[in-house]
């Protein structure tokens, strides 16, 4: 079954500086993308960026860069230059063959992020 | 603008006074999807719709139920409403594949007391 695990407790980071949030997934298909999305306090689910399984290049996005690590199963999300508008939520997901059909994403729990000025 | 919509984004209820959540989206997306978020849980699928007049059950799907009679449109119905169905809902779009990413509503706050 597909699994993922985020295990960080609650982050903090300096203003202008980067972060890394870590993300595990469990996976025993081939074929499968991975995402993060942001949750700030208001609630609402915003797509930051998306690695596929195939992809041999790493994801990059304005400020968020995934650091892709297959072997490891790993798919850490770094915040380059924080900002305090980055403090939320922060959701590591997966979708695979298996969950493609229903189109489920499986998400992990979550890290709280918090910018200090 | 693409986007997904939802309505009501905040509703407080009584137990067993049926609701329902409206969901749309103007991107011709074939997937639909309910989630509920609770603390600790992540997102969980409620139920998903793969296109119209077709949709299935997710994993928390019990006290829920769905229709998608046009592509655009996809709500949620809670027929009998308990406090244990409190919880933030989202609905969410996507076209088909593993790849794609999916969009999701602004959400809605139910509180059932």
């Amino acid at each position: 079954a597909q699994k993922i695990t985020q295990t960080q407790p609650g982050m903090f980071v300096q203003e202008k500086e980067a972060v890394t949030l870590d993300c595990t997934y469990d996976t025993s298909d081939q074929s499968y993308g991975l995402f993060w999305y942001k949750q700030p306090s208001s609630g609402e689910m915003i797509f930051l960026i998306y690695q596929g399984s195939y992809d041999e290049q790493n994801a990059t996005e304005g400020r968020y860069s995934l650091n892709f690590q297959k072997a490891r199963k790993s798919a850490n999300l770094v915040i380059s230059a924080s900002q305090l508008g980055d403090s939320a939520m922060y959701f590591c997901a997966m979708r695979d063959r298996n969950t493609g059909a229903n189109s489920k994403l499986t998400f992990g729990k979550g890290i709280t992020l918090s910018v200090r000025p | 603008e693409a986007q997904v919509t939802q309505n009501p984004r905040y509703l407080i209820t009584v137990t067993g006074k049926k609701l329902t959540v409206t969901c749309s989206q103007n991107m011709n997306h074939e997937y639909m999807s309910w989630y509920r978020q609770d603390p600790g849980l992540g997102l969980r699928q409620i139920y998903y719709s793969m296109n119209v007049e077709v949709t299935d059950k997710g994993d928390v799907p019990e006290g829920y139920k769905v229709s998608r009679k046009e592509k655009r449109n996809f709500p949620l119905i809670l027929e009998s409403p308990s406090p244990n169905q409190t919880s933030l809902y989202f609905c969410a779009s996507n076209l088909a594949g593993v790849y794609n990413e999916q969009f999701f509503g602004p959400g809605t706050r139910l509180t059932v007391l």
